[in-house]
């Protein structure tokens, strides 16, 4: 059955740093979300991206986030200087595009966790 | 915009008994409305989802929900509980955006099952 995978599943960064989180969503889909999860609270949505370009972004996508899909398959996230507050679980999912159903589903990553000391 | 309520944070149930975790939503527009479960150390999987068609909606595992308008309700229960069902139980509600559907999350509710 396809999957969303994302790399690497931990990721332990120092303040002040880049990092990129990677996903590769199912093949055929059309639709690419990032999410994240920080310790004890909700999962937020961060943007979606479509047609290579982002199609919405939360309150929380500043100028410091940025997504990409570089090639086929990947789809990224890249944060470009990392603060103590982004530490979360940050989850990728994507979703297929049907034609007459809005709202299929969207497949989830197991996710990235990423800590910033 | 749109929210969701969960109402528990934490439910514990024996094996063999039934389970109810609460969601309550608030939205703008006819909602469909998802609830994911997540594993330790695993991705968010769909239990089953509401999409204006019937109201109780059936997903996998012997999960089921019941969508009321009137209630703005949409808990999820399953009649006998498996140590499998462990997990943590998410209350989703989608909103249509330009790009797609944007997912609002509940906080989770941690499903204990003992025997």
């Amino acid at each position: 059955e396809p999957e969303v995978t994302q790399t690497p599943s931990h990721q332990v960064t120092q303040m002040g740093q880049e990092v990129i989180l990677r996903c590769v969503p199912i093949s055929n889909h059309l639709y690419f979300y990032w999410y994240r999860q920080i310790l004890g609270q909700k999962v937020e949505f961060l943007v979606s991206f479509y047609n290579n370009e982002i199609s919405e972004k939360s309150e929380i996508f500043d100028d410091q986030f940025s997504v990409e899909r570089p090639d086929g398959s990947n789809f990224t996230l890249k944060i470009r200087s990392t603060k103590l507050e982004d530490s979360a679980m940050y989850f990728c999912a994507s979703r297929a595009r049907l034609a007459g159903e809005s709202y299929n589903e969207q497949f989830f990553g197991p996710g990235t966790r990423l800590t910033v000391l | 915009a749109q929210s969701v309520t969960q109402l528990d944070s934490h439910v514990s149930v024996s094996e063999g008994t039934p389970v109810l975790l609460r969601c309550n939503y608030s939205s703008s527009y006819s909602p469909s409305l998802f609830w994911y479960v997540q594993h330790p150390n695993k991705g968010l999987q769909l239990l089953l989802k509401y999409t204006s068609a019937a109201t109780l909606v059936k997903g996998i595992n012997g999960f089921e929900a019941e969508f009321k308008k009137s209630e703005t309700s949409f808990h999820l229960t399953k009649p006998s509980a498996h140590m499998s069902d462990a997990a943590e139980y998410f209350c989703v509600v989608s909103e249509p955006t330009g790009g797609g559907n944007k997912l609002t999350f509940g906080t989770g509710t941690q499903l204990k099952v003992e025997l």
